[in-house]
C-alpha cells in the first residue's frame, strides 16, 4: 500500500502524559500536513512542513505540541502533558507542491484518547 | 480569523432525490476543494476549484465555485446510498498552502 500510513491508530493515555504519533506520507510527497479532528467537526489546520521546512503552524497550537520532519520524509508529532481535550482523531496528509492540483492525501488518523 | 461554513448541517434524503450543500468563506479564496468523509473513514479528495464562477462535473456531482471567490456549492443528481457520508469544502486562500476546511454537511440516504 503506497498510501498514507499512520502510528498508532489508537492511544489511550492518562492526563499528563507524552504522547508521539507518527506519520509516514506518500514517497514523492513533499509537503506533509498534520490535522487535528474532534466528533462533528471538519479537520483542524496544526502545521505542514515542505520537504524538513516547518512552513506555518496554528497559532490554535499549544507549546505542548510539536512536531518535526527531520529528514523531510515521515514526520512525528509530539504533546507533552496531555490534557483531556486533546482527545480527538490526529490525521496526517501529505501532497506534492508543484502539481497543478493542491490535493491532500489523508491517512487513516490516529484516535487519541486522554483519560 | 477565517472561517468557512457550511449548511446545512445535516441532510437526510429518500434515495433518487437531489443533494445541494453550500460553503461560505469569510475572505476571498485563492482555490476551494470538495473532499468527502465516510463514516470510520478519513477525507478522501473529490474535486478543486480555481477560477471565478468555475463548474466542474464528476458523474451526478456538480461543483461550483462563486463569482467572488468566496463561496461554494456541491450538487449531487439523484442520490444514492453509497453517497452517504460527510462532505467538507476546505479553502485556501493567497499565499499560503494552509486549508481551512468547512464545518461540513452530513448525508444520510435513506433506501
Amino acid at each position: 500500500d503506497t498510501g498514507v500510513s499512520q502510528n498508532p491508530r489508537h492511544k489511550i493515555t492518562k492526563r499528563g502524559q507524552n504522547v508521539t504519533f507518527r506519520c509516514d506520507p506518500i514517497s514523492e510527497h513533499n509537503r506533509l500536513y498534520w490535522y487535528r479532528q474532534t466528533l462533528g467537526q471538519g479537520p483542524e489546520f496544526l502545521t505542514y512542513f515542505q520537504n524538513e521546512a516547518q512552513l506555518e503552524k496554528s497559532r490554535l497550537l499549544s507549546d505542548r505540541f510539536s512536531a518535526e520532519r527531520p529528514k523531510g520524509s515521515f514526520s512525528t508529532l509530539e504533546i507533552q502533558r496531555t490534557e483531556q481535550g486533546d482527545s480527538a482523531m490526529y490525521l496526517c496528509a501529505s501532497s506534492q507542491a508543484d502539481s497543478s492540483y493542491n490535493e491532500q492525501f489523508f491517512g487513516p488518523g490516529t484516535r487519541l484518547t486522554v483519560l | 480569523g477565517q472561517q468557512v461554513m457550511q449548511i446545512p448541517q445535516y441532510q437526510h434524503v429518500q434515495e433518487g432525490e437531489d443533494f445541494t450543500t453550500y460553503c461560505n468563506s469569510s475572505t476571498t479564496l485563492s482555490n476551494i476543494q470538495w473532499y468527502k468523509q465516510r463514516p470510520g473513514g478519513h477525507p478522501v479528495f473529490l474535486i478543486q476549484l480555481v477560477k471565478s464562477g468555475e463548474v466542474k462535473k464528476q458523474k451526478r456531482l456538480t461543483f461550483q465555485f462563486g463569482e467572488a471567490k468566496k463561496n461554494s456549492s456541491l450538487h449531487i443528481t439523484a442520490t444514492q446510498t453509497t453517497d452517504v457520508g460527510t462532505y467538507f469544502c476546505a479553502g485556501q486562500r493567497y499565499n499560503t498552502d494552509k486549508l481551512i476546511f468547512g464545518t461540513g454537511t452530513r448525508l444520510q440516504v435513506f433506501p
